[in-house]
């Protein structure tokens, strides 16, 4: 099993870019969350995917968006990049529930 | 809105030594769980706590769940260099599957 993969692992763009980023959740796993880590903080919640639906938002505009794939990936999208959206991106997959969530290793993204 | 408070922000201390982090919240929490994170790698679950007053415990982790299910703890008995690393606590109310995480508490071990 190869748990919770993120693609691409480390991202460099430029203000006013655009950037996606992936996210394969574990084996048997339906629900797919999307967390944004700033350093030295914790993860704040962006969004959170089920059954190809957006089924909860944090407190982020809506330059970032989603989507869920049928095979229950997903893709987090952000748009017009800010220098401050540079931050860790992670996707953590579950079973639905208030259960056990997997993290994937991340996405580094700089933004200069 | 949701909110966990965690501290200390940082604690160091000489291997062997105990270790203890709290996290508290304003509300009455339906759950609580733990995780920690390794410099330069991800979060990765460690416990989840239901039950007033539960406490569960993993070789040398206890963990504590407060009897008004307001606060939790998380203590490690005689530290070793291989619990270096960041510990968070994360809520979810109501049946969400939302994490709301706490500032973490990092830990530094001197060898």
């Amino acid at each position: 099993d190869a748990g919770v993969t993120q693609s691409p692992t480390h991202l460099i763009k430029t203000r006013g870019q655009q950037v996606t980023l992936r996210c394969s959740p574990k084996s048997g796993h339906d629900t797919v969350s999307w967390y944004q880590q700033a350093l030295g903080q914790g993860p704040q919640f962006i969004f959170q995917y089920y059954e190809e639906e957006e089924r909860q938002r944090g407190n982020f505009p809506d330059r970032f968006s989603g989507h869920q794939f049928p095979n229950y990936s997903s893709e987090l999208n952000v748009n017009a990049l800010l220098l401050g959206d540079s931050a860790l991106y992670l996707c953590a997959s579950s079973s639905t529930g208030p259960a056990e969530a997997f993290f994937g290793q991340g996405t580094r993204l700089t933004v200069v | 809105g949701q909110q966990v408070m965690q501290i200390p922000q940082y604690q160091h201390v000489q291997e062997g030594e105990d270790f203890t982090t709290y996290c508290n919240s304003s509300t009455t929490l339906s759950n609580i769980q733990w995780y920690k994170q390794r410099p330069g790698g991800h979060p990765v679950f460690l416990i989840q706590l239901v039950k007033s007053g539960e406490v569960k415990k993993q070789k040398r982790l206890t963990f504590q769940f407060g009897e008004a299910k307001k606060n939790s703890s998380l203590h490690i008995t005689a530290t070793q260099t291989t619990d270096v690393g960041t510990y968070f606590c994360a809520e979810t109310q109501g049946g969400s599957e939302k994490l709301v995480f706490g500032k973490g508490t990092k830990l530094t071990v001197n060898p």
